[in-house]
């Protein structure tokens, strides 16, 4: 058990739907990090929220977007869903963000299918 | 721009074969260098880590070496177990550690048959 937790375990919704999914880090971990890993691209960096403020963005298309709240943990959006959007979407957490020797410790991940 | 190369799989052993799997980066500046598992239902664990060169990362005897010169971070294990089937990403952090974004390799799928 890594200390990350991902709420919901499996999410099925149609295509042009919204979801939302959520993240609580470790705890003391100020960075939390969104990567989507699908069969045709592997595992991408979405997005990065270090303390609040988002600190780097990756393949993140408009459709998504990502906050983290005052208690840390985070939520990434998914609008106007579309097939290709299925896959399976990890959170990691890291301690601080930049130069360091911090691991990132990942989430057991929320798959996300879309009919 | 950043990104990592490794073999593709699905690689099948039998138990107690030697296990190595390939993997190079491309990467601007001075990265540091981790293989993570995945086990079938689970998120990512990080099996090792090397942040600069000649590094050895080793862990549950696996081990992996910081080839600056050829860019490369291979990973092996002398004896591999049927537990040991699972996949294995190669991944880069460009900064010291892992506090910036991770480049992930395609993943090797390994099989160990008894």
């Amino acid at each position: 058990d890594s200390g990350v937790t991902q709420t919901p375990k499996h999410l099925i919704t149609a295509t042009g739907q919204r979801v939302t999914l959520r993240c609580s880090p470790r705890s003391g971990d100020l960075s939390v990090y969104w990567y989507q890993q699908s069969l045709d691209q592997g595992l991408q960096f979405l997005i990065q929220y270090y303390n609040g403020e988002e600190r780097a963005k990756g393949n993140i298309l408009e459709r998504f977007s990502a906050q983290q709240f005052p208690d840390l943990h985070s939520e990434l959006n998914l609008s106007s869903l579309e097939l290709g959007d299925s896959a399976l979407y990890f959170c990691a957490s890291s301690v601080g963000s930049g130069a360091g020797l911090y691991e990132q410790y990942f989430g057991p991940g929320t798959r996300l299918t879309v009919t | 721009g950043n990104s990592v190369t490794q073999m593709e799989g699905p690689v099948t052993l039998s138990e107690e074969a030697f296990l190595t799997i390939n993997c190079t980066y491309t990467a601007t500046g001075y990265p540091s260098l981790f293989w993570y598992v995945q086990y079938p239902g689970e998120g990512l664990q990080l099996l090792l880590k090397a942040t600069k060169a000649d590094d050895k990362g080793s862990n549950k005897g696996f081990e992996a070496t910081y080839r600056k010169e050829t860019t490369s971070f291979h990973l092996e294990k002398g004896s591999v177990q049927v537990s040991d089937s699972a996949v294995y990403f190669c991944a880069l952090s460009v900064s010291f550690g892992g506090n910036t974004p991770l480049v992930f390799g395609k993943g090797t799928r390994l099989s160990v048959i008894a």
